[in-house]
């Protein structure tokens, strides 16, 4: 059991870039969530997933965010004219289930936007 | 965030002593759980414990319902407990994972 996988670990981008992240769950699990960290604000929950439809965004920047799932083995957060706010560890969580269930966290994607 | 509560925001301790972390929530719960962030930034689940007690070493975790509560207790620490320590709820009424923001623990030798 590899765990959550996340790539890239780092990510350096000029401002008005895309970035996209990908997360890879652990094999078996139904559920994937995108969390934000950073010191201000903390874990900011952006989205999840069940069985590979999006169940709640409602964590997410409408305008430039977007998540995918397009098979049970990756899950994919892009975000469309980087600005500097958006710099942050994102992190790909996955669980068995949505509810009750331990969630297992990747290991990060931290991202620069300078 | 305003749904948990975490105290203290930080802790200093020397090597051997014992450390009392409260995780306070302002809504009933489903579930919850205890995560340390190692350093670097990594996230490791310490418990998931929706009620009652759990132990694994020298950590223990107690959630009440009733009372809204959870706590994690670390006997003997160590220097390598030092990290930030992360309870997280999911609210009995919402699908979100709700996150309090943390109690950094340093252990001096």
């Amino acid at each position: 059991n590899a765990g959550v996988i996340q790539t890239p670990r780092h990510k350096v981008t000029g401002k008005g870039q895309e970035a996209t992240l990908w997360c890879e769950p652990i094999s078996g699990h139904s559920a994937v969530f995108w969390y934000r960290q950073t010191i201000v604000q903390g874990l900011e929950f952006l989205t999840y997933f069940r069985n590979q439809a999006p169940i709640d965004d409602s964590g997410m920047p409408k305008e430039r965010f977007s998540a995918q799932m397009p098979n049970q083995s990756h899950s994919t957060l892009k975000i469309q004219s980087t600005q500097p706010q958006d710099s942050a560890v994102y992190l790909c969580a996955s669980s068995h289930s949505h509810s009750g269930n331990t969630l297992y966290f990747g290991e990060g994607s931290r991202l620069i936007v300078v | 965030g305003q749904q948990v509560q975490q105290s203290p925001a930080s802790l200093v301790l020397q090597e051997g002593e014992n450390a009392e972390l409260q995780c306070n929530f302002s809504t009933s719960l489903n579930s919850m759980q205890w995560f340390y962030q190692r350093p670097e930034g990594s996230l490791v689940s310490l418990f998931y414990n929706p009620s009652g007690t759990k132990q694994s070493g020298r950590l223990t975790s107690t959630t009440v319902i009733k009372e809204r509560r959870s706590s994690l207790h670390i006997s003997s620490s160590q220097i390598t407990d030092s990290g930030t320590y992360l309870c997280a709820m999911e609210p009995d009424n919402n699908n979100r994972i709700f996150f309090g923001d943390g109690t950094q623990l340093v252990v001096k030798p």
